[in-house]
């Protein structure tokens, strides 16, 4: 069964600092990873897609690296600012029951950034 | 309205009521979808839909009743609910929960549920 772990749960930084959030899986067969931004009392936002067949994903500040071989991805933020203060979900689409929209979702890193 | 909107945004309610959420997608995507997000928890798939067909049930409970008149509307309807059930609901849609290996998932606001 694949199962998903984010470290560290929560983590605070001064606003300026370089930061990586780490998401491990169990289970290579997967079709993509994705990360997710969660906001307080919101739903989630979509920040970067990685398809299977690829290692990074960049988008501005972030960048999503996935090594599937040995079921490992991180997002890293360059030069953190208060807003980027959120909970960072990443989540994997398992080759077996992803062709249903399945995502297995790890509990999230709780960041915040202090001005 | 724009993207995925979610009604209500907060409900209590007790062990014996009836009530409903209600999802709405405003993107033109033909598959949506139910997630039970609970403290300290992963966020959980209860079903999805796609083209107005249930074709995932998460083993969700009985008192959870889905509902998908259409693409663009989703309700989960509840009924004898319990303590333990608590928690914010989220619904999601996609283009098609076929295209798999590229298919990001846009998500509502959610509802956040406390049953007393």
């Amino acid at each position: 069964k694949q199962e998903v772990t984010q470290i560290p749960a929560a983590l605070s930084v001064p606003e300026g600092e370089n930061l990586v959030l780490n998401c491990s899986f169990t289970d290579s067969a997967i079709y993509n990873l994705q990360w997710f931004r969660q906001d307080p009392g919101k739903g989630l936002t979509s920040l970067l897609l990685i398809q299977s067949s690829q290692r990074e994903q960049t988008s501005g500040r972030l960048n999503a690296s996935l090594d599937k071989s040995s079921g490992r991805s991180t997002l890293y933020i360059a030069a953190s600012q208060p807003g980027d203060s959120a909970t960072y979900l990443c989540a994997v689409s398992p080759l077996e029951g992803g062709s249903q929209g399945n995502l297995i979702f790890g509990k999230g890193t709780k960041l915040s950034v202090k001005p | 309205e724009t993207g995925v909107t979610q009604t209500p945004r907060h409900l209590v309610m007790g062990m014996t009521n009836k009530k409903s959420l209600k999802c709405e997608q405003h993107l033109g995507h033909n598959a949506m979808y139910w997630y039970k997000q609970s403290a300290k928890k992963p966020l959980e798939l209860m079903f999805v839909y796609n083209f107005k067909e249930q074709t995932e049930n998460n083993s969700v409970p009985s008192r959870f009743s889905p509902e998908c008149p259409n693409s663009s509307h989703l309700f989960l309807h509840l009924h004898t609910l319990q303590p333990e059930d608590s928690a914010l609901y989220l619904c999601a849609s996609s283009q098609d929960v076929a295209g798999g290996p590229g298919e990001t998932q846009y998500f509502g606001p959610g509802t956040r549920l406390l049953v007393l």
